[in-house]
C-alpha cells in the first residue's frame, strides 16, 4: 500500500475548524483515501472517503489535492468529544481488497 | 446487528491456555478483517475474510494463531498455548464488500491479558 504522512499531533480549541493534513505522494489512481479515527479505549471509527472530488458527511468534509497527492480532513467545529487519533489511509481500489494499513496517525488535542 | 459485535469484551487467560475471539458482522458484509493493538502501539492486520474464504492470512504472527469464518457471517479467531506478548486488544471489522469504496465497521475489540 501506499505510504502517507501526518503530523504527529496537533491542537485546537473547542468550536474552532480544525484542519489535519495528510500527505500520499506515492498515490495511485485507483487507490481510495480513508479517514478513521480512534477515540481512547475504543474501536477505530470510519469518518469519511473520497478519490478525486471533495465529500462532505456529517461528521467532517475532506478536501483533496487536484493531483490527490494531499488531502485534509476539515472537522469544521471542533468539540471535546473530537479529540482522538486520526488516521489517513490510502486503500487500493481496482482488483485488490481493501486492507487497511494504519499507520501512526495524527493525535488531535482539543482545549475547552 | 447494528454494529461490530464481539466477545468476550475481556479475557484473562494463563500463560499456555487456548482462546478463542468471536466476531459478528454487521448483516450482509462480506468482507471481515481481524487486527491487533498492543499497548500503545497501532493497529496490526492479522487476517482477512471474503465470505468464508480467507485470501490474506499474511498478518498471523504464528502458526499459534488461527481463524475461520462460518456461514459468511460470524468469525472465531484461535491462539493456541497463548504466550505473554499475545495480551492485545483484538479488533475486528467489516465491510459490505471489498473495501477499497465502503467504509469498514470497526466493533470495540477483545481485550486479551494472559498472565
Amino acid at each position: 500500500d501506499a505510504k502517507t504522512t501526518q503530523p504527529n499531533s496537533m491542537e485546537s480549541n473547542e468550536e474552532e475548524p480544525v484542519h489535519l493534513p495528510c500527505n500520499h505522494s506515492t498515490i495511485s489512481g485507483t487507490d481510495y483515501i480513508h479517514w478513521y479515527r480512534q477515540l481512547p479505549s475504543q474501536g477505530p471509527e470510519y469518518v469519511i472517503h473520497g478519490l478525486t472530488s471533495n465529500v462532505n458527511n456529517r461528521m467532517a468534509s475532506l478536501a483533496i489535492a487536484e493531483d490527490r497527492k494531499s488531502s485534509t480532513l476539515i472537522l469544521h467545529r471542533a468539540t471535546l468529544r473530537d479529540a482522538a487519533v486520526y488516521y489517513c489511509i490510502l486503500v487500493s481500489g481496482g482488483t485488490s481488497y481493501g486492507k487497511l494499513t494504519f499507520g501512526q496517525g495524527t493525535i488531535l488535542t482539543v482545549h475547552p | 446487528g447494528a454494529g461490530v459485535s464481539q466477545s468476550p469484551s475481556n479475557k484473562v487467560t494463563e500463560k499456555g491456555k487456548d482462546v478463542e475471539l468471536r466476531c459478528d458482522p454487521i448483516s450482509g458484509h462480506t468482507a471481515l478483517y481481524w487486527y491487533r493493538q498492543s499497548l500503545g502501539q497501532g493497529l496490526e492486520f492479522l487476517i482477512y475474510f471474503q465470505g468464508n474464504s480467507a485470501p490474506d492470512k499474511s498478518g498471523l504472527p504464528s502458526d499459534r494463531f488461527s481463524a475461520e469464518r462460518t456461514g459468511g457471517s460470524v468469525s472465531t479467531l484461535t491462539i493456541q498455548r497463548t504466550q505473554q506478548e499475545d495480551s492485545a486488544v483484538y479488533l475486528c471489522a467489516s465491510s459490505f464488500r471489498t473495501g477499497d469504496n465502503y467504509g469498514y465497521t470497526f466493533g470495540s475489540g477483545t481485550r486479551l491479558t494472559v498472565v
